[in-house]
């Protein structure tokens, strides 16, 4: 069974600082890797997508690497912003015998301080 | 090109209520998923639908739930006799179809319906 752990939990931070959200998984027998963005009672924002065959993807001042063989994915922001504040999920699919569901982490509630 | 769309936005029903959730997804998207995020806990999948047909529903609870995508109209997620355990924000998302009718592609999520159950 698959399962996805997001470190940290909760994270605050100054505005203009670089940083990185972590996120792990237990099977690497993965599809691709989603990083969404949920603003409070808000619906999901997809940010990145990574295919199981591709190390990064970028986006403005987003970079999301994927590991598979380690099981692992980081999101980098670069020069953050109070506009960051969020909480940024990550979110697998399984290669084969999952069906087409996602399986989601936890959670990294993000605070961008002025 | 709208995306997808979720109503109604907030619902409350008091317990052994009916609920019913729709979703209408973008357009040209023939796949349907529907997640369920509890307070204070990651988003869970319920159930995979195509036009017509259930996929997936492992994750759907075995009694109350029930999911369907007509051939016209929206995906509904119907919940039976509610009871306050149910109260949580539903999402539905969406994916168009690749070849061979399967879906890998990216899903794209609507804004969620919140139940509130009293």
């Amino acid at each position: 069974k698959q399962e996805v752990t997001q470190i940290p939990a909760a994270l605050s931070v100054p505005e203009g600082e670089n940083l990185v959200l972590n996120c792990s998984f237990t099977d690497s027998a993965i599809y691709n890797l989603q990083w969404f963005r949920q603003d409070p009672g808000k619906g999901l924002t997809s940010l990145l997508l990574i295919q199981s065959s591709q190390r990064e993807q970028t986006s403005g001042r987003l970079n999301a690497s994927l590991d598979k063989s380690s099981g692992r994915s980081t999101l980098y922001i670069a020069a953050s912003q109070p506009g960051d504040s969020a909480t940024y999920l990550c979110a697998v699919k399984r290669l084969t015998g999952g069906g087409n569901k996602l399986t989601f982490g936890t959670g990294t509630q993000l605070k961008v301080e002025l | 090109n709208a995306g997808v769309m979720q109503n109604p936005r907030h619902l409350v029903r008091r317990r052994g209520q009916e609920a019913r959730l729709r979703c209408s997804p973008m357009k040209g998207h023939s796949h349907v998923y529907w997640y369920r995020q509890l307070p204070e806990e990651g988003l869970k999948f319920m159930v995979y639908l195509q036009k017509e047909n259930i996929i997936d529903e492992s994750g759907m609870p075995k009694e109350r739930f029930s999911a369907e995508f007509p051939k016209e109209g929206p995906s509904i997620l119907r919940i039976q006799q509610v009871v306050r355990g149910d109260s949580a924000a539903y999402f539905c998302a969406s994916s168009p179809p690749t070849s061979g009718g399967a879906s890998y592609n990216e899903q794209f999520f609507g804004p969620g319906t919140r139940l509130t159950v009293l």
